[in-house]
């Protein structure tokens, strides 16, 4: 069946540095792909999304592209912040209502 | 736009008691779901309804559990004879189609702890 596999976490980062987290996913027919992100006591937001191959979602900062290729949607962001400590999830969107979500990465962003 | 609401946020109670959520989705939204969460994992389907009929349930709701969306606006999850097991983050999303394209938006959840 459909998954969505991301990497393990904690990831840990220094203020400004560039933040890179892998999603790979595993789909029939051409999903949709987001990235949610969940802080501390809140439930989940929606950072951004693509929908189509080539597509890049974009948020905050954050971008990542739909590469149908390599079944691929990392999560990428040029420059953290303490705020963006946070566990991010990334997401597939099935059979056209069910959204299939990794396991979370936590990122810790020291000052 | 409130966005989703769900209510309780926290629920403790004891093993074999009945609990019952209640989320209410964005008011345009005619789709709406349940999530379960475990800790340190991704959230999971549970159901999903469009307009008050539900219409997908996952394997993961046992017959303990209840779903309904009576008038096609709010929603309530209820567990009866709740088991330790049943701890967890539930979580309600709601979405509508617009042009083909779909986004679930989620609610802070309803945290419950089951002793």
């Amino acid at each position: 069946g459909d998954s969505v596999t991301q990497m393990e976490g904690p990831v840990t980062l220094s203020e400004e540095a560039f933040l890179t987290i892998n999603c790979t996913y595993t789909a029939t027919g051409y999903p949709s792909l987001f990235w949610y992100v969940q802080y501390p006591g809140e439930g989940l937001q929606l950072l951004l999304k693509a929908t189509k191959a080539d597509d890049k979602g974009s948020n905050k900062g954050f971008e990542a592209t739909y590469r149908k290729e390599t079944t691929s949607f990392h999560l990428e962001k040029g420059s953290v912040q303490v705020s963006d400590s946070a566990v991010y999830f990334c997401a597939l969107l099935t059979g056209g209502f069910k959204t299939i979500f990794g396991a979370g990465t936590r990122l810790f962003v020291k000052a | 736009d409130t966005g989703v609401s769900q209510d309780p946020r926290h629920k403790i109670t004891k093993r074999g008691q009945n609990v019952t959520f209640r989320c209410d989705p964005i008011s345009e939204h005619n789709r709406l779901y349940w999530y379960r969460q475990t800790l340190g994992q991704g959230p999971e389907f549970l159901t999903y309804f469009q307009n008050e009929a539900q219409l997908e349930k996952s394997r993961l709701l046992s017959d303990r559990f209840s779903a309904e969306r009576p008038k096609g606006s709010f929603s309530t999850l209820e567990i009866q004879r709740t088991e330790q097991g049943d701890s967890a983050m539930y979580l309600c999303a709601s979405s509508s189609r617009t042009g083909g394209e779909e986004t679930q938006y989620f609610g802070p959840g309803t945290r419950l702890l089951v002793l």
